[in-house]
């Protein structure tokens, strides 16, 4: 069984700053991690992924993740924040059997302010 | 491309109506899904199919029907659905790449409202 516990369930940050959007997983076997993106009244994008290879993933609009499989974490970041990243973000886990399993976090909303 | 389009956009529904939600994918993917998604909550899975089989339905009340009619195509048929069944719902589809496993990509979902 895999599980995702996101930290912080609002974030807010001035605009221009760092932004750093904690996860946390568990896995049971080694994980496909992923990060979306969701604006008000939308889908979800895919921001970035990991499957294999390198750690550091780098994604859609500036943002980057790195796997740290000691740490068993998978923290979202970008250098300098934008109003027009103000959305809720989900990292999920999944596991692969045929088709695609997602387990999700409960999602942090990033807030940015001028 | 990695467009999943869902119609309509919104619907307003009374209990007794019988409805549809329409997903669409044309990139050859081989699963589809079907969430549901209430406000400031992560998507809940309700139905997987792969290669045109139900392959998971998770307990989902039998007031939801899920169809595919072909590979390209997923269809939600709704009956006698109750108030707390408003909520947004998200179709994704997703292929693996070997190595690499599956990502799935979501469609725009539709926002229902049943009166």
């Amino acid at each position: 069984a895999q599980s995702v516990t996101q930290l912080g369930s609002h974030v807010s940050v001035s605009e221009g700053a760092l932004v750093l959007l904690r996860c946390n997983y568990s896995s049971s076997v080694p994980p496909y991690l992923f990060w979306y993106v969701q604006y008000p009244n939308q889908g979800l994008q895919l921001l970035l992924k990991y499957t294999t290879g390198a750690t550091l993933v780098k994604g859609i609009n500036g943002f980057e993740a790195e796997f740290k499989k000691s740490e068993t974490s998978f923290h979202l970041t970008k250098p300098s924040a934008h109003m027009s990243d103000a959305a809720e973000y989900f990292c999920a886990v999944s596991v692969n059997s045929g088709y695609s399993t997602l387990t999700f976090g409960k999602g942090t909303m990033l807030l940015v302010s001028p | 491309d990695t467009e999943v389009t869902q119609t309509p956009k919104h619907l307003v529904m009374g209990m007794t109506n019988k409805k549809s939600l329409k997903c669409e994918q044309h990139m050859g993917h081989r699963a589809m899904y079907w969430y549901k998604q209430k406000a400031k909550k992560p998507p809940e899975l309700m139905f997987v199919y792969s290669y045109e089989k139900l392959s998971i339905n998770e307990s989902v009340p039998s007031r939801f029907s899920p169809e595919c009619p072909n590979s390209s195509l997923l269809n939600l048929h709704l009956h006698a659905l109750q108030p707390e069944d408003s909520a947004l719902y998200l179709c994704a589809s997703s292929q693996e790449v070997q190595g690499r496993g599956e990502t799935q990509y979501f469609g725009p979902g539709t926002r229902l409202l049943v009166l």
